[in-house]
């Protein structure tokens, strides 16, 4: 049974640009959340996807935006890429979007370096 | 603004002997709270969850103990082994969402 997959593991980019993240949830759950780790801090809340919406939103500029694909897959979008995003995101997947006692399951992460 | 926080960033143990690692809580509109492992290098992994109708919740080798009136929240580790060395978060979720408030997390070291 696989687990939450993200690619890249690492990714460095350059001020300015954009950058795309992915996720493929565990199985069998359809709900995806995408969190930004400062290095030391805990995970942060950007969004959640279900049903190819997003449903909940957290304290993050427009630059960052996603999508989620009828397969349950999801992808994290960052424009105009700052200094300050340099961060590891983390995707989370379950099953539904606010079931108390579905944990949220997280994948290893990709980490973004922006020079 | 409404947060979770832990009280120490670090903890520090023998192998063998129990650890407890703690957190408080302000947000009363909780009712579900959730401990995660993290490993150098992975992401979060989920040990144990409890909904606020429980005071106590046991796991394998893990209990996790919710006080509501003082809101704070404890995972405790029995004989502790070298690896559960690990930045341990709590975290918070209410039932009307689903995002979770992440503390910032204790860093347990295990020594041999």
């Amino acid at each position: 049974d696989a687990g939450v997959t993200q690619s890249p593991t690492h990714l460095i980019k350059t001020r300015g640009q954009q950058v795309t993240l992915r996720c493929s949830p565990k199985s069998g759950h359809d709900t995806v959340s995408w969190y930004q780790q400062a290095l030391g801090q805990g995970p942060q809340f950007i969004f959640q996807y279900y049903e190819e919406e997003e449903r909940q939103r957290g304290n993050f500029p427009d630059r960052f935006s996603g999508h989620q694909f009828p397969n349950y897959s999801s992808e994290l979008n960052v424009n105009a890429l700052l200094l300050g995003d340099s961060a590891l995101y983390l995707c989370a997947s379950s099953l539904g979007p606010g079931q108390v006692g579905s944990p949220l399951h997280f994948g290893n992460g990709t980490r973004l370096t922006v020079t | 603004g409404e947060s979770v926080g832990l009280h120490l960033p670090t903890l520090s143990v023998q192998e063998g002997d129990n650890s407890i690692i703690n957190c408080a809580y302000s947000n009363s509109a909780s009712d579900y709270f959730i401990w995660y492992k993290q490993e150098s290098g992975k992401g979060p992994q989920f040990i144990i969850d409890i909904r606020s109708n429980m005071d106590k919740r046991q796991g394998q080798r893990v209990t996790v103990l919710l006080n509501k009136t003082v809101k704070h929240l404890s995972l405790q580790i029995a004989a502790t082994q070298p690896g559960d060395s690990a930045v341990y978060f709590c975290a918070e979720r209410k039932t009307s969402g689903s995002r979770l408030t992440f503390g910032e997390g204790t860093q347990l070291t295990v020594n041999p």
